[in-house]
């Protein structure tokens, strides 16, 4: 069963715009991480923000925030004041704790496309 | 530079080939993993190792073997080749994930096969 879903195959969004990613996810674990990452049309894996089931409150980096709904189990990433640069597929990731088989292990969405316009 | 290589970047093997991806980390991480991506589908894990000396399979481990020949490298053998693995593969190597939520990844090698 997919355990990290991400509905938007691509989107686009204009220049200085804030967009948002959105990632559901599964699990019955009490304890995992969420991870977003980046990749630009180079290939290369760029991490951008994590949060872990227990943080209080929403991870932030720069202009990437994390806006994590613990009951919905939603981790959608927001990206604020987009620029051209941040053209690139975007993957949401979880690791499930200790107890599980899958620990250690990062489980992948399957990306959204997100091409910024001037 | 410190981080995970992956040789070669790129390869185009016929089918029946065999072949060997190599990743290695300087970061003195215990875990490696191998990932392969495709088109819509994120990347699926195909093999990793918690540490030294130990491997397991991941989600698609067939048609693949893998070794950890020391703590810094992590191969990924292809015994013979098929046009259902062409794909991108991803090497990463985490420290602990108890205490390092921080997964690096290599560059990337892109196999085609025909």
């Amino acid at each position: 069963a997919q355990k990290i879903t991400q509905t938007q195959p691509g989107m686009f969004v204009q220049e200085k715009e804030a967009v948002t990613l959105d990632c559901t996810y599964d699990t019955s674990d009490p304890s995992y991480g969420l991870f977003w990452y980046k990749q630009p049309s180079s290939g290369e894996m760029i991490f951008l923000i994590y949060q872990g089931s227990y943080d209080q409150q929403n991870a932030t980096e720069g202009r990437y925030s994390l806006n994590f709904q613990k009951a919905r189990k939603s981790a959608n990433l927001v990206i604020s004041a987009s620029q051209l640069g941040d053209s690139a597929m975007y993957f949401c990731a979880m690791r499930e704790g200790v107890r599980t088989d899958s620990w250690g292990k990062l489980q992948f969405g399957a990306g959204t496309q997100v091409v910024v316009t001037p | 530079n410190a981080g995970v290589t992956q040789t070669p970047k790129f390869q185009v093997l016929k089918t029946g080939q065999s072949m060997t991806l190599q990743c290695a980390q300087d970061m003195n991480h215990n875990s490696m993993y191998w990932y392969r991506q495709d088109p819509g589908m994120g990347l699926r894990l195909i093999y990793y190792s918690a540490s030294e000396g130990t491997t397991d399979k991941g989600e698609v481990p067939n048609g693949y073997n893998v070794s950890r020949l020391n703590k810094r490298e992590f191969s990924l053998r292809l015994e013979s080749a098929a046009p259902s693995q062409t794909s991108v593969y991803f090497c990463a190597s985490n420290g602990d994930p108890r205490r390092d939520y921080g997964y690096t990844f290599g560059s990337g090698t892109r196999l085609t096969v025909v």
